[in-house]
This record gives C-alpha cells, sequence and structure tokens, in this order.
C-alpha cells in the first residue's frame, strides 16, 4: 500500500461545479498535511495547509480527518484556471522528518 | 522577498558525464529538499539538508549526492549520468525543519542523451 494515495482522476467538470478530492495516507504518525497544484511541466505551489478543524481560502476548503486517515479538498464555483494537478503532501517523524507526496489528481475544467 | 532560485534552467548531457545543480533558499529558511520528478510521473523525494547536514535520503543510488553550504544554499550532484536521470529537478526550502511548508524553486530540467 502507498504511505499516500490519490485517485489520480483526471476530473472533468464544468466551469461552476464544485469539485472534491480525496487523499488517504497509511501512517497514524504523519503529523502536518498540505495541498499543492502543479500546473504542467511547472514546480508545485503551495495551495493551503490542512490543520484539524478545518480551514478555507476563498473557493477552498480543506479538511482532515484523523481517525480515517484522509484528507480532503474542496473547490466551489471552479474557474478555467483551476485546472490543474493537485499534490497531496503528509509530512511525519519517525526518527526523522519524512515527506510524502501523493501522485496527484488531475483536473480539467472545461467552459 | 526572493523565493527559491535555481540553476541552470536547463542542461543537456551525455551519458557518463557529471552533473552539478544549484539551489538558493528563501532567505531564512535553513532545510533544504531535492525532488526527481521524471516527465509524467510524481514527485520522488531525493535528499534533505538542514543546518549543514544531511538529514534524510530517498531511494536513490549514491552516484546522488549533494552539500549544503553555510549560507544554507545547496547542490546537488550527479555522477555517472544515465538516460533515466532524465528529468526536472526541483528543489524546495522550507523554515527549519520537518513540518513546515516547502517553497520550490522553478527546477532544473536535465536532459541525458
Amino acid at each position: 500500500r502507498k504511505e499516500v494515495e490519490q485517485d489520480p482522476g483526471p476530473f472533468n467538470v464544468p466551469e461552476g461545479a464544485t469539485v472534491a478530492f480525496n487523499c488517504t495516507y497509511s501512517n497514524s504518525a504523519s503529523q502536518s498535511f498540505f495541498w499543492y497544484r502543479q500546473d504542467c511541466r511547472k514546480e508545485p505551489k503551495l495551495l493551503m495547509s490542512v490543520y484539524s478543524s478545518g480551514n478555507e481560502d476563498g473557493r477552498f476548503t480543506a479538511q482532515l480527518n484523523r481517525a480515517s486517515q484522509y484528507i480532503s479538498l474542496l473547490i466551489r464555483d471552479s474557474k478555467l484556471s483551476d485546472s490543474a494537478t493537485y499534490l497531496c503532501v503528509v509530512t511525519l517523524n519517525t526518527g526523522g522528518f519524512k515527506t510524502i507526496f501523493g501522485a496527484g489528481t488531475r483536473l480539467f475544467v472545461k467552459a | 522577498e526572493a523565493g527559491v532560485t535555481q540553476s541552470p534552467t536547463h542542461l543537456i548531457k551525455t551519458r557518463g558525464q557529471q552533473v552539478t545543480l544549484r539551489c538558493s533558499p528563501i532567505s531564512g529558511h535553513t532545510s533544504v529538499y531535492w525532488y526527481q520528478q521524471a516527465l509524467g510521473l510524481g514527485l520522488q523525494f531525493l535528499l534533505w539538508y538542514d543546518e549543514g547536514e544531511e538529514r534524510n535520503r530517498g531511494n536513490f543510488p549514491p552516484r546522488f549526492s549533494g552539500r549544503q553550504f553555510p549560507n544554507y544554499s545547496s547542490e546537488l550532484n550527479v555522477n555517472a549520468l544515465e538516460l533515466e536521470d532524465s528529468a526536472l529537478y526541483l528543489c524546495a526550502s522550507s523554515l527549519r525543519t520537518g513540518l513546515y511548508e516547502q517553497y520550490f524553486g522553478p527546477g532544473t530540467r536535465l536532459t541525458v542523451t
């Protein structure tokens, strides 16, 4: 089983739609959680950190469920510019810090 | 404030050659991470440096090595290049260690022929 798993997609949605991605992690010692977006052939950019209480940034909402070991990202009112790959990132400390990137979920938003 | 910078932007090398990639972290960041991303694939963790020390290493052969300088900039060296080393090499930096957000540079695209 992969340490961080994401549905690769692609998710094809119309503009204005709401779309949700889930990411599961296998190690219960995971401590920090993030969502990044990566455009084609570009570097990943931090989208948001994910806190235990959940957090929102404009159209984006992130949730953490420690009991079920998953994090989620909800995008409301999708824009064409949201088309990208969304990476789930988990950091844990197992005698040394380790950062694990999921393989990403591809999103296409169409007019 | 300047972000993470990497040089060179692109590089073409021949099998068997050696290459050095460079990274300057965001001012105030002491941790530097290196990742490899082959075309169409996910990020693979290579190396992590903090305060001049190698703190962790991914599943890559010893011909991948690096170092971090007193000013926290870093180099990634790859010896005896193989065709499958062709990839985007990304450097990221973070405040201190481990649990903090990482900020990425634009990467160095390496092509091995």
